[in-house]
């Protein structure tokens, strides 16, 4: 039980693009999901935390109208990257924390290699 | 602000052998602290999470303690294999939003 599935698992596009990538619950909801990112040989970093109904929490220093979250359902929230550029190159992943067990574990999905050229 | 410190960054090991994996970290009130594999490219997957309140976990081959008072975790890898390589991750829950704070990871290979 708790999987979370991300999609797509790996994408290329040109700069100025905007991506979009998904993140799913699929045998459990969650109220709460979060996004992070990877950059290689470093750690994964929080950029922000997904409520289902509300507005997203960015942290310190990420660009909310760059990185735009959306968390409409309580098994989706999606990461738009608007606009992209090779800065935006990294591994993205998202986690998702059960409804009703709010302090429950994060379970996370595969992640996303995005790469802009 | 939390910081989560793992060391060292890079072992090597030959197969069979036991070996520790350090983690620390500078503000002691956490909710738990969990344990992960991440292995090139891929996502995450928990090995172990320890509540606050708990000293140790166990699963299989893996025991994790903690000493929250100290602000100091340690993995235990018994009898080492191949398939055991891979980065892990130590992380920390705490603060009002309950947030993960990531250390950058142990890249283990353990040599056939």
């Amino acid at each position: 039980g708790a999987v979370v599935s991300q999609h797509p698992s790996w994408v290329i596009c040109k700069s100025g693009t905007s991506v979009k990538i998904e993140c799913r619950s699929l045998d459990f909801q969650a109220t709460t999901m979060f996004w992070y990112r990877q950059f290689p040989k470093q750690s994964l970093m929080l950029m922000a935390t997904s409520n289902e109904g509300s507005k997203a929490t960015y942290e310190q220093g990420v660009e909310k109208d760059k990185f735009l979250i959306n968390h409409a359902s309580l098994t989706l929230s999606t990461l738009t990257v608007t606009s992209a550029h090779p800065e935006d190159s990294s591994f993205y992943i998202c986690s998702a924390r059960s409804w009703g067990t709010e302090y429950g574990p994060q379970h996370f999905g595969d992640g996303t290699r995005l790469s802009i050229l | 602000k939390q910081e989560v410190t793992q060391i060292p960054a890079a072992l090597s090991v030959p197969e069979g052998e036991n070996l520790v994996l350090n983690c620390s970290f500078t503000d002691s009130a956490i909710y738990n602290l969990q344990w992960f594999r991440q292995d090139p490219g891929k996502g995450l997957t928990s090995l172990l999470l320890i509540q606050s309140s708990q000293r140790e976990q166990t699963s299989g081959r893996l025991n994790a303690s903690l000493d929250k008072s100290s602000g100091r975790s340690t993995l235990y890898i018994a009898a080492s294999q191949p398939g055991d390589s891979a980065t892990y991750l130590c992380a920390v829950e705490s603060g009002s939003a309950r947030q993960l704070t990531f250390g950058s990871g142990t890249q283990l290979t353990v040599l056939p």
